[in-house]
């Protein structure tokens, strides 16, 4: 069974770009969230969704910020154009359903670097 | 903010001594975890303790939870190089389903 999975690992954008961060999370697993972690700092809480649903994004700047979770296919963290404040990693984790106050399991990260 | 404190920030051990990492939250949880997270790696997850239970073991590790003081500890027996990594603490804030997480504890253990 394939751990939570994200990609790319790495992203360079630079400024006014969009950025595409990619989720796939565990085989049966239909909770998705998304972290942001900035360097030397705890992770901060995004967004949470289930399959086509947007359940809690409180942790979502209003802005340029979008994320989704289609019925096929991975979670998408979308920022459109980008500014050097968003440079940071960026964690998706999964839980399996009836369980999103359990464990989470997280992915390796995103490092996205905005020049 | 939410977000709870962890204390030491940082902490240099020799392999062999014991770590001790403490956290404090501000808000009711339903539970509270414990993940490593090695250099420029992802999280890993340690431990979970439910807001009814005060201690729990797992192989060298050793939770407490104080509800009334709203403050955790993580001990680590007989650390280990490997042990190297970072530490936060997480909690799930009841009536939600995200994790809360502590500012984290950089702990270096000397071989």
């Amino acid at each position: 069974n394939a751990g939570v999975m994200q990609n790319p690992r790495h992203l360079v954008r630079r400024r006014g770009q969009e950025a595409r961060l990619r989720c796939s999370p565990m085989k049966g697993h239909s909770h998705v969230y998304w972290y942001r972690q900035l360097p030397e700092e705890g992770l901060k809480f995004m967004v949470y969704l289930q399959k086509e649903n947007i359940i809690d994004e409180s942790g979502m700047p209003k802005e340029r910020f979008s994320a989704e979770f289609p019925k096929e296919g991975p979670s998408i963290l979308r920022i459109q154009q980008v500014v050097r404040g968003d440079s940071a990693a960026y964690f998706c984790a999964s839980s399996p359903p009836g369980s999103s106050q359990e464990t989470q399991y997280f992915g390796p990260g995103t490092r996205l670097l905005v020049l | 903010s939410q977000q709870g404190e962890e204390d030491p920030q940082a902490l240099s051990i020799q392999e062999g001594e014991n770590a001790t990492m403490n956290c404090s939250y501000k808000t009711s949880i339903n539970n509270l975890q414990w993940y490593r997270q090695n250099s420029g790696r992802g999280l890993v997850h340690l431990i979970l303790i439910r807001s009814n239970e005060r201690e729990k073991h797992s192989g060298r590790l050793r939770v407490t939870l104080d509800t009334s003081k709203k403050s955790s500890s993580l001990l680590i027996t007989a650390s280990r190089a490997a042990d190297t990594a970072s530490y936060f603490c997480a909690t799930v804030v009841h009536n939600t389903d995200k994790l809360i997480f502590g500012t984290g504890t950089r702990l270096q253990v000397f071989p």
